[in-house]
């Protein structure tokens, strides 16, 4: 099984919809994050967490929200879809106490909104 | 602002040269950099990670160098092979202050013809 696991893998939805993407660990890591990636643009964060009950805003964090509820589970949503949030989604943990151990990623979710 | 950029942002190579791909960022006070590798409409799979205090990581056919000072990383491929034929990613974790955040450069992408 993958470390970090995102679902769904692929998804399609119509502007305005709400749309909820997954991710769930094993890891054990504290932090998780949610980037999105971009043609030309690379990857921007959206969301972090440190545990629990810290959620941190990234720099694009304006459409989306976060829940985390659990060390091992952080979900994204969209509250209502947009054209312009199609972008291939990942999620990602890190153990800072650990300091060889780098970032995770999950496989991603490719998001389409028409 | 931390930056990061990836030249060449395309290159391709036959089979077995060598190569190198070049990353370089603004702020030199970062706690480590990390290179991945990304296959088209896939995730991210971490290759190297170099802590900010060591100059070099080698797995395999792969060697990453670091000139902190210099804002400077490479990552040479030996023999490349088709298989090697990928997006490679550097990213940079700043030194731990309000968070642990990476920033990505863009990527090269990679052909290796047969």
């Amino acid at each position: 099984d993958a470390d970090v696991t995102q679902t769904p893998r692929n998804r399609i939805t119509k502007t305005g919809k709400r749309i909820m993407l997954e991710c769930s660990q094993t890891k054990g890591h504290d932090r998780m994050y949610w980037y999105r990636q971009d043609p030309g643009l690379g990857l921007r964060l959206i969301y972090y967490s440190f545990d629990v009950k810290d959620i941190n805003k990234g720099e694009i964090s304006d459409g989306y929200s976060v829940s985390r509820q659990a060390q091992a589970k952080f979900s994204l949503s969209l509250e209502s879809a947009i054209p312009n949030q199609t972008a291939l989604y990942f999620c990602a943990t890190s153990d800072p106490g650990t300091p060889t151990n780098g970032y995770t990623f999950g496989s991603g979710t490719r998001l389409t909104v028409v | 602002k931390q930056e990061v950029t990836q030249i060449p942002a395309a290159l391709s190579v036959p089979e077995g040269e060598n190569l190198v791909l070049n990353c370089s960022f603004t702020d030199s006070a970062i706690y480590n950099l990390q290179w991945f590798r990304q296959d088209p409409g896939k995730g991210l799979t971490s290759l190297l990670l170099i802590q900010s205090s060591q100059r070099e990581q080698t797995s395999g056919r792969l060697n990453a160098s670091l000139d902190k000072s210099s804002g400077r990383s490479t990552l040479y491929i030996a023999a490349s092979q088709p298989g090697d034929s990928a997006t490679y990613l550097c990213a940079v974790r700043p030194v731990e202050t309000s968070g642990s955040r990476l920033t990505f450069g863009e990527g090269t992408q990679l052909t290796v013809n047969p």
